[in-house]
């Protein structure tokens, strides 16, 4: 089973669309979760951290499952700028594992 | 803002030939990482470098590997003799502790 695994999409939506994906992760002893970013052949940007109470970012929205080891980000209000790969990424000790990414594309 | 830089951009090599790649993490940051990412596939833990010695290291991080930091900014991997499946995006990060990971623009590595 994959450390980290997502949906790959792609997720095609118009702009002002919301767009929700999600993403699961096998080690229950995982301490931090991550969502970034990546744009094609550049490197990951941090878009947010993940908490169990869940959060806010702007016009993204990140959760957390402990339980079912699932993670979540929404992003409301799509921008044309918000075409992307988006990196589940959980850390076990101070190592990161990513998933493969959800490629996003806004279309106008 | 503090960057964490990465050189070169682009490196062409020949198979069996030896590489450095480079990077000059964020000053104040005391973890050091490599990471990897061959075209089309996730990005993947090569190794992690804290208070001068290796801390963790995946399966990938053979004997072809080395990680160096021969002075007070820089922070090198050295692949020792180069296969053409070592071509890939090579991606320097740095950390305080256990935080947020800052990313290099990355080395894309083309073996020949």
């Amino acid at each position: 089973r994959k450390e980290v695994e997502q949906d790959p999409g792609p997720f095609n939506v118009p702009e002002g669309a919301t767009v929700a994906f999600n993403c699961t992760y096998s080690n229950s002893a995982s301490q931090s979760f991550f969502w970034y970013r990546q744009d094609c052949r550049k490197e990951p940007k941090l878009l947010m951290s993940v908490y169990s109470s869940g959060n806010e970012d702007g016009r993204f929205t990140a959760q957390l499952n402990r339980a079912s080891q699932y993670i979540s980000l929404l992003i409301r209000d799509s921008k044309l700028s918000d075409s992307a790969t988006y990196l589940c990424v959980v850390t076990n000790d101070y190592k990161l594992s990513f998933g493969a990414g959800t490629t996003v594309t806004v279309r106008a | 803002e503090p960057e964490v830089t990465q050189t070169p951009s682009h490196q062409v090599t020949q198979m069996g030939q030896e590489v450095i790649l480079r990077c000059v993490p964020i000053s104040n940051h005391l973890y050091f990482y490599w990471y990897r990412q061959i075209l089309g596939q996730k990005v993947e833990f090569l190794v992690s470098f804290y208070n001068n010695e290796i801390s963790e290291k995946s399966e990938i991080f053979d004997d072809q590997f080395s990680v160096e930091r021969p002075d007070g900014s820089n922070f090198t991997l050295k692949i020792r003799s180069t296969k053409l499946e070592d071509s890939a995006m090579y991606f320097c990060a740095s950390n305080v502790g256990q935080e947020t990971q800052y990313f290099g623009p990355g080395t894309r590595l083309l073996v020949l």
